[in-house]
C-alpha cells in the first residue's frame, strides 16, 4: 500500500523560514513531487526530487532521503502570498500503477504579518 | 492548448441525475488522472490513465462512477444516479511520462454540486 503523512498544519511569520515535512511508505518510487494550491485554486507544480540530497529554487528548496522515506518543502523569506496548502505527491513505479502519483492529504501553511 | 482544460466549470446538478465531467489533457501527455477534493480536504485519487494500458481504477468510490478515454487524448468522468456526497471538486491532471521526471499539470476542475 501507499502512505503519505505530512502535517495538517502550520503557521509562521512574514520573512520567516518554515519547513513542512513528508514521509512516505509505498511499494515503489520513481520520485517526489511538491505542490502549492491556493484555496479555489488548482495544485500548481513546485519541485520534483528523485535522487537524494536538497533541489533549491528560488524561495523554495526541497530535501529527500529515500533510504528514510521522508523530505521536507523549505519556505525562506516569506510572504504573505505564500499562505496556501502544500502537497507532498510520490510516483510510483510498479506494475499496474506505474507512474501514478499519490498525495498526501496537504499542509495548510498560514502566513501571518 | 496550452494547459489542461476541463469542462464545464460548475455544475449543479438535482440528485438522481446523470452528469458527465470532460477533460482535455495538454496534447501528447501519455497519462491523465482524475481526482476528487472536498472543501478543506486532500486530493482523493479516482482513476489512473496511462497509455495504452488498462486504467487504475482502484479509487472509484462505487460503481455509479466510470471514466474513458478516447483515442488517448480527452477523458469523461461519468457519474450517474448522483448523490450529495458526491458534491466536490473533481480535478482532472495530465503528464508526459518518460523515465524520467516530468510533473503533473492540473485543469481548473469542475465544481460540482448536488442539489
Amino acid at each position: 500500500g501507499q502512505n503519505i503523512d505530512q502535517p495538517t498544519e502550520m503557521t509562521a511569520t512574514e520573512g520567516a523560514i518554515v519547513q513542512i515535512n513528508c514521509t512516505y511508505q509505498t511499494s515503489g518510487f520513481n520520485g517526489l513531487f511538491w505542490y502549492q494550491q491556493h484555496a479555489g485554486e488548482a495544485p500548481t507544480f513546485l519541485s520534483y526530487n528523485v535522487l537524494d540530497g536538497l533541489e533549491e529554487k528560488g524561495r523554495f528548496s526541497s530535501f529527500l532521503s529515500r533510504s528514510k522515506g521522508y523530505s521536507y518543502l523549505l519556505l525562506k523569506e516569506l510572504q504573505m502570498k505564500d499562505s496556501a496548502s502544500y502537497l507532498c505527491a510520490v510516483r510510483a513505479d510498479r506494475g499496474s500503477t506505474l507512474g501514478r502519483l499519490y498525495f498526501g492529504r496537504g499542509t495548510q501553511l498560514t502566513v501571518w504579518p | 492548448g496550452a494547459g489542461v482544460s476541463q469542462s464545464p466549470s460548475n455544475k449543479v446538478t438535482e440528485k438522481g441525475k446523470d452528469v458527465e465531467l470532460r477533460c482535455d489533457p495538454i496534447s501528447g501527455h501519455t497519462a491523465l488522472y482524475w481526482y476528487r477534493q472536498s472543501l478543506g480536504q486532500g486530493l482523493e485519487f479516482l482513476i489512473y490513465f496511462q497509455g495504452n494500458s488498462a486504467p487504475d481504477k482502484s479509487g472509484l468510490p462505487s460503481d455509479r462512477f466510470s471514466a474513458e478515454r478516447t483515442g488517448g487524448s480527452v477523458s469523461t468522468l461519468t457519474i450517474q444516479r448522483t448523490q450529495q456526497e458526491d458534491s466536490a471538486v473533481y480535478l482532472c491532471a495530465s503528464s508526459d511520462w518518460l523515465p524520467v521526471d516530468t510533473e503533473a499539470f492540473f485543469g481548473q476542475g469542475t465544481r460540482l454540486t448536488v442539489v
